[in-house]
């Protein structure tokens, strides 16, 4: 089954202690990104990456880190979490190459930062 | 740059009402739009998309048309059901090499039996 796979759902954790949420794809899709999503303020892109090893910011990057050393994982880092990224991220993914490709989402992950 | 308006929820219907989520979209070139639904404790899916003018996009009872007149891509649907209830957002992705898309921040559908 085509999906994206991230984990953990939910963790509820402390200021300043690094964490690590994984997003995995097992559709071979070039392009994969990471938002937030926050009540109010939609969806928000964090960074994304049109490839292995190519990585870029989107709208607020602040606090987080990515890499994209294989093509089917895309981790969201927060080094030194704050209570302001208490949000629920979500991991996406689509082919590129055309522009009438959808994006396939995650479930989610809910992230409360104390 | 591109954006995407949607109009501001929560909407509130009945059940069997009819449904329509307006969205406009401003975007260099001739994108690609979607529209997305989120239900409760869910990631986004694609509900369903349309490439060019004039093209209507449908699944489950949903429909929009690709209206480049008016730069938009309502969301409609005869008659909703209490398992409608979700957010649905509307997306686009530019055709000018831009594998970025662009979403509105998304309209809370609300059904009651």
């Amino acid at each position: 089954e085509a999906q994206v796979t991230q984990n953990p759902r939910y963790l509820i954790t402390v200021t300043g202690k690094k964490l690590t949420v994984t997003c995995s794809q097992n559709m071979n899709h070039e392009y994969m990104s990471w938002y937030r999503q926050d009540p109010g303020l939609g969806l928000r892109q964090i960074y994304y990456s049109m490839n292995v090893e190519v990585t870029d910011k989107g709208d607020v990057p602040e606090g987080y880190k990515v890499s994209r050393k294989e093509k089917r994982n895309f981790p969201l880092i927060l080094e030194s979490p704050s209570p302001n990224q208490t949000s629920l991220y979500f991991c996406a993914s689509r082919r590129t190459g055309a522009s009438n490709q959808p994006q396939h989402f995650g479930d989610g992950t809910r992230l409360s930062i104390l | 740059g591109d954006s995407v308006t949607q109009m501001e929820g929560p909407v509130t219907l009945s059940e069997e009402a009819f449904l329509t989520i307006n969205c406009t979209y401003t975007a260099t070139g001739y994108p690609s739009l979607f529209w997305y639904v989120q239900y409760p404790g869910e990631g986004l899916q694609l509900l369903l998309k349309a490439t060019k003018a004039d093209d209507k996009g449908s699944n489950k009872g949903f429909e929009a048309t690709y209206r480049k007149e008016t730069t938009s891509f309502h969301l409609e649907k005869g008659s909703v059901q209490v398992s409608d209830s979700a957010v649905y957002f509307c997306a686009l992705l530019s055709s000018g090499g831009s594998y970025i898309p662009t979403f509105g921040r998304g309209t809370s559908l609300i059904v009651h039996p």
